[in-house]
């Protein structure tokens, strides 16, 4: 069973460009959240799409932007980039909205360094 | 209040030895307590995960012990090996996918 696949593994881009990150999930897994990992702020949430649609978003500026589209697949975007985005990205997929506890499995990420 | 604490920072142990993490919360709402091992170039793994109405729980070399009055639970690697050797974290659910995690711990089984 193939786990979360992230793409593209690495990125660089410079200060001021947008970035589109993709997630795609576990087969059969419908729930698909985002983390950005740095080594000051640690894990931090993004935000959770289901069914097409974000149910939660964490504490994070109009500049981080996610959807899903119908086959679950998810992308995240970060317009105007800063210095302080560059971070490892997360995405975990899950069966569904009913808890962390059933299935919950992170992909390995994308490493994006903002130049 | 959504954070979670977690010490120590970094742990050095030796092979054999007990590694111990511990963590505390705040909110109450919580109802299910992971924990995850990174390796380097890794997203976490889940290792294991205990809900409140449980006080300990064992998988292996592995034990999380929970204690609801205290709002603390701890991790405790048994016979730590090299292989264990990465960053650990706890981390909260209230009954969603958003997890809210500790601050990691950089485990260092010496051989």
């Amino acid at each position: 069973k193939a786990g979360v696949t992230q793409t593209p593994r690495y990125l660089i881009k410079t200060r001021g460009q947008q970035v589109t990150l993709s997630c795609s999930p576990i087969s059969g897994h419908r729930s698909v959240s985002w983390y950005q990992q740095t080594p000051g702020q640690g894990l931090q949430f993004l935000f959770e799409y289901f069914s097409e649609t974000q149910r939660n978003k964490g504490n994070f500026p109009g500049r981080f932007s996610g959807r899903q589209f119908s086959n679950s697949r998810s992308e995240m975007n970060v317009s105007t980039l800063e210095l302080g985005d560059s971070a490892l990205y997360l995405c975990a997929s899950s069966l569904g909205p009913q808890g962390a506890g059933y299935g919950y499995t992170f992909g390995s990420g994308t490493r994006l360094t903002v130049v | 209040q959504q954070q979670v604490k977690q010490s120590p920072q970094s742990l050095i142990v030796q092979k054999g030895g007990i590694s111990i993490i511990n963590c505390a919360y705040e909110n109450t709402a919580f109802d299910y307590f992971p924990w995850y091992q990174q390796f380097p170039g890794k997203g976490p793994a889940l290792l294991i995960a205990i809900r409140p109405d449980v006080s300990e729980k064992k998988e292996g070399r592995f034990t999380i012990s929970f204690n609801k009055s205290a709002k603390q639970f701890s991790l405790h690697i048994m016979d730590s090996q090299p292989g264990d050797s990465a960053t650990y974290f706890c981390a909260a659910s209230m009954g969603g996918n958003m997890l809210t995690f500790g601050g990691g711990t950089r485990l260092m089984v010496k051989p």
